[in-house]
């Protein structure tokens, strides 16, 4: 049991590249989440989808896409990077068995954009 | 507005002694969960422990426990017989019913465990 997988763990982007982090699921969650963690930061919400076709806006969308056209994938686009997209990415899902529909985590991609 | 404060940005504790880490939230949802998650240096964001708002009792995971103050609005995560492995990054998190499980964030606090 994989659990939340993100590829890559790390990057270095030029300015104006453009790039997907991938991040799957195997544990048949129906949501999941993208949030960005800056340097002694907490995390904040990018994007989040409730199910496959269904995604929507977290606090700071501007700069990223993101497609769920299956439960298990939730790729997150990066256009024309600029520097202040240089952060810790995670993508996270969450399920419905329990009380808590705890998040769980990937590992993270760190990515640098000069 | 909903919001998660954590007031310490470090803290230290002697090994084997019990550590709190503050958390004040404010929501005006009478529904929400309140979560704990630790980042040891590896970066990888750890599930501790949930505390939901209708819950009696306070929430207990092996040496976490969860000092639930409803009237005060905190959440205080409280680890008894630090060990080392306990260094690390913890964040306080709420959620409130009907947001689609979107988790609001503190900013954390550093706990580093002295031998």
């Amino acid at each position: 049991n994989a659990g939340v997988t993100q590829t890559p763990k790390f990057r270095i982007l030029k300015i104006g590249q453009s790039m997907t982090l991938q991040c799957t699921q195997d544990m048949n969650h129906n949501y999941m989440y993208w949030y960005r963690q800056d340097p002694g930061m907490g995390l904040k919400l990018i994007y989040y989808s409730v199910g496959a076709g269904i995604t929507d806006k977290g606090e700071v969308p501007n700069g990223y896409n993101v497609s769920r056209s299956t439960t298990e994938d939730f790729p997150l686009r990066l256009e024309l990077a600029a520097p202040s997209q240089t952060s810790v990415y995670f993508c996270a899902s969450s399920g419905t068995s329990g009380a808590a529909y705890e998040q769980y985590f990937g590992p993270g991609t760190r990515l640098t954009v000069t | 507005a909903q919001k998660i404060t954590q007031t310490q940005p470090g803290m230290f504790v002697q090994e084997k002694e019990a550590v709190t880490l503050d958390c004040t939230y404010d929501t005006s949802d009478p529904s929400y969960g309140l979560f704990w998650y630790k980042q040891p240096s590896s970066g990888e964001m750890i599930f501790l422990i949930y505390q939901g708002s209708y819950d009696q009792q306070n929430a207990t995971e092996g040496r976490y426990s969860l000092n639930f103050q409803k009237a005060r609005k905190s959440a205080n995560l409280v680890i008894s017989a630090s060990q080392l492995g306990d260094s690390a990054m913890y964040f306080c998190a709420m959620r409130n019913a009907g947001n689609n499980r979107k988790l609001i964030w503190g900013l954390g606090t550093s706990l580093a465990v002295n031998p």
